[in-house]
């Protein structure tokens, strides 16, 4: 149980276009959904928590209108990369959790190229 | 300002020998940590909390308060064992909570 879903799992977009990402609880409802980045060798940077039915809280330095999250129903949370430049290249992973674990299951990323 | 660090960026270790991983913490208050996993081609998953004292695949950790450490031990070493580790606190947030991720030890066992 408590798997998480993601896709794409890889995506090569053009600068300047735009790019969603979902991410889905399949078996359990996800009161809350994170976003990370991951850059090559380093570890996860939070980006973003989304709780179903509100607007997502941003982490200091991330940009919400250029990292757009919808979390819509307590099983899918979408972030959208608008305007996308090259900078933007990253392996972005999401994970839920239910109310009070605290224990997060992650997706398993998706790679974003901008060319 | 509250963060976790990991000092060991890589460390190898020998099958069979005891391993070790640090992770110190500077979290006011009684933070709740956890250390996740992630082996080559999958996924990051939840090794194991500090609060269920638990052993997960051999490994423990242990809670230090005096020291501020959350260090993960196992006392004989597998090959299963390589991969990334992760320290994270858990902090609150007016009702949320977050992960925040330390910057790993990838552990490598030498058969």
């Amino acid at each position: 149980g408590a798997v998480v879903s993601q896709h794409p799992s890889w995506v090569i977009c053009k600068s300047g276009t735009s790019v969603k990402i979902e991410c889905r609880s399949l078996d359990f409802q996800a009161t809350t959904m994170f976003w990370y980045r991951q850059f090559p060798k380093q570890s996860l940077m939070l980006m973003a928590t989304s709780n179903e039915g509100s607007k997502a809280t941003y982490e200091q330095g991330v940009e919400k209108d250029k990292f757009l999250i919808n979390h819509a129903s307590l099983t899918l949370s979408t972030l959208t990369v608008t305007s996308a430049h090259p900078e933007d290249s990253s392996f972005y992973i999401c994970s839920a959790n239910t109310q009070g674990l605290g224990e997060q299951y992650f997706g398993p990323g998706t790679r974003l190229t901008v060319t | 300002a509250q963060r976790v660090t990991q000092p060991e960026k890589l460390l190898s270790v020998f099958k069979g020998a005891p391993v070790e991983l640090k992770c110190n913490y500077s979290y006011s208050g009684s933070p709740e940590l956890f250390w996740y996993v992630q082996y080559s081609r999958q996924r990051l998953q939840l090794l194991l909390r500090h609060i269920s004292r638990e052993s997960i695949k051999g490994f423990t950790a242990d809670l230090n308060k005096g020291e501020t450490s959350f260090h993960l031990k196992k006392p004989f070493a597998q090959e299963e064992d390589s991969a990334m580790y992760y320290c994270a606190p858990v902090v609150y947030n007016f009702g949320n909570e977050k992960l925040t991720f330390g910057t790993g030890t990838r552990l490598t066992i030498i058969p």
